[in-house]
């Protein structure tokens, strides 16, 4: 099952203007990492946050956490062509110091429109 | 940088055939991951490894084995392939000793396909 659902399922905007797709999530996470992933490739990791964290950035990348409503938001600012993409939000569920698993959500599909 | 490579771009297996596939991680990682991605199904963990010789069952192990044998390498077996195991296969891995705050490196992917 998955931990993670993604909101909306597709996004279509123009080069420039702002991207925002949410997450959300049924149990209690360590942290909640966002991936990007081009068409047909692998996931590339693109920002963590930890479960004591609200909000987090990098680059162009704006990423909240609030784990009371057991949601994160992914906001890309001034988008570009290559920003085109699907993006995964993904959780750890356990606190093993072994190793954990990550859950991902479905995905979100962002075309960004020259 | 770290490079996870799985040995297949692409592959075209015929149903009942022994399948492998070859997940070699350059930078010393423990953990290491097997996912298929699926339409509409996202990403599902089929099994993981937390180090050499040890691995543990994801939630789609059925019709899978693995085998680390090496800490570089982790490979998914399908005893005999059948046409639902059509999909994208994805490798990861990941540092444990760096702690639970620390992303995947993700390899590029096998598109399988069983005839």
């Amino acid at each position: 099952s998955q931990q993670g659902e993604e909101d909306p399922q597709a996004l279509s905007i123009q080069e420039g203007e702002n991207a925002t797709m949410n997450c959300s999530y049924k149990t209690s996470i360590n942290n909640l990492q966002w991936y990007r992933q081009n068409s047909g490739r692998g996931l590339v990791h693109l920002i963590l946050i930890r479960s004591n964290e609200r909000e987090k950035h990098s680059g162009r990348l704006r990423v909240t956490l609030d784990t009371s409503k057991k949601s994160s938001s992914l906001l890309i600012t001034a988008s570009r062509a290559a920003d085109t993409a699907s993006y995964f939000c993904a959780t750890t569920d356990g606190f093993k110091a072994a190793g954990n698993k990550l859950t991902f959500g479905g995905g979100t599909r962002v075309l960004v429109k020259p | 940088d770290v490079k996870v490579t799985q040995s297949s771009r692409y592959l075209v297996k015929r149903t009942g055939e022994k399948v492998f596939l070859e997940c070699v991680q350059d930078m010393d990682h423990e953990n290491m991951f097997w996912y298929r991605q699926d339409p509409g199904l996202g990403l599902r963990l089929i099994y993981f490894s937390y180090d050499v010789k040890m691995k543990e069952k994801g939630d789609i192990p059925e019709g899978y084995s693995v085998s680390r044998e090496k800490k570089e390498r982790f490979s998914l077996i399908l005893e005999s392939a059948s046409t639902n195991q059509t999909s994208m296969y994805l490798c990861a891995s990941r540092y444990r000793r760096q702690g639970l705050n620390y992303g995947y490196t993700f390899g590029s992917g096998t598109r399988l396909t069983v005839v």
